[in-house]
């Protein structure tokens, strides 16, 4: 069956240190792979978007990367901040390009000051 | 440039009754999707609107149902509410189809009594 699964429920880590967020899907071959970011009683905000060629990706503190062997992206954010704090969403696109999204359940990222 | 706004934010309604959920897409964009976020199932895809046509259906019931106007405005519907419908129903725009993040809206609270 095709699932999407995120690491770990609940990550937490020291401000200053790197966080890392694995995404790894099964049964799925996604042309392309997004990263976002939700706070309690909000919606998501977009974060990154990394194409099945490219390796990696970078933004400011973030960084994503995708393996398509592995099946699996993760998540980096360097010199985490306590405003980091979220929980982060990845999402792919099963019939790629058809905007019909399957979001990952979520790593709640605390950093702890 | 104004970002997705959502009416209601919060609702309270009665099994067995209906709601219509509105939204209002960044101007530009002309794909709107529905998501219903609740803590046990996470972030599900409802239905994707482009051009007042829906491209896709998530896995809901016929009781869920939506549109979108010529102005990208789009509404959902859900007749004979359930219990199991109480959830965050999220709204997200963007541009075009495809390569492009998706805006979220801050969503609909609806609880079902």
């Amino acid at each position: 069956s095709q699932k999407i699964e995120q690491n770990s429920e609940a990550l937490n880590i020291q401000e200053g240190k790197t966080a890392t967020l694995t995404c790894n899907y099964t049964n799925y071959s996604p042309a392309y792979l997004q990263w976002y970011r939700q706070d309690p009683g909000r919606g998501p905000v977009f974060l990154l978007l990394i194409r099945e060629n490219e390796k990696e990706k970078r933004k400011e503190r973030l960084k994503v990367t995708f393996d398509t062997t592995l099946k699996q992206s993760l998540f980096h954010i360097t010199a985490s901040q306590p405003a980091d704090s979220a929980t982060y969403l990845c999402a792919l696109d099963p019939d790629n390009y058809g905007q019909n999204f399957v979001f990952g359940p979520g790593t709640r990222l605390s950093v702890l000051p | 440039k104004a970002g997705v706004t959502q009416t209601p934010r919060y609702l309270i309604k009665t099994r067995g009754q209906q709601v219509t959920l509105s939204c209002s897409p960044i101007s530009g964009h002309r794909s709107v999707s529905w998501y219903q976020q609740t803590p046990g199932q996470g972030l599900q895809f409802l239905f994707e609107y482009f051009s007042e046509t829906q491209r896709n259906k998530g896995n809901f019931p016929g009781r869920f149902s939506g549109r979108q106007f010529s102005n990208s405005r789009s509404e959902m519907n859900v007749s004979t509410l359930e219990l199991g419908d109480s959830a965050l129903y999220l709204c997200a725009s963007s541009r075009d189809r495809g390569l492009y993040e998706q805006y979220f809206g801050p969503g609909t609270r609806l609880t079902v009594t």
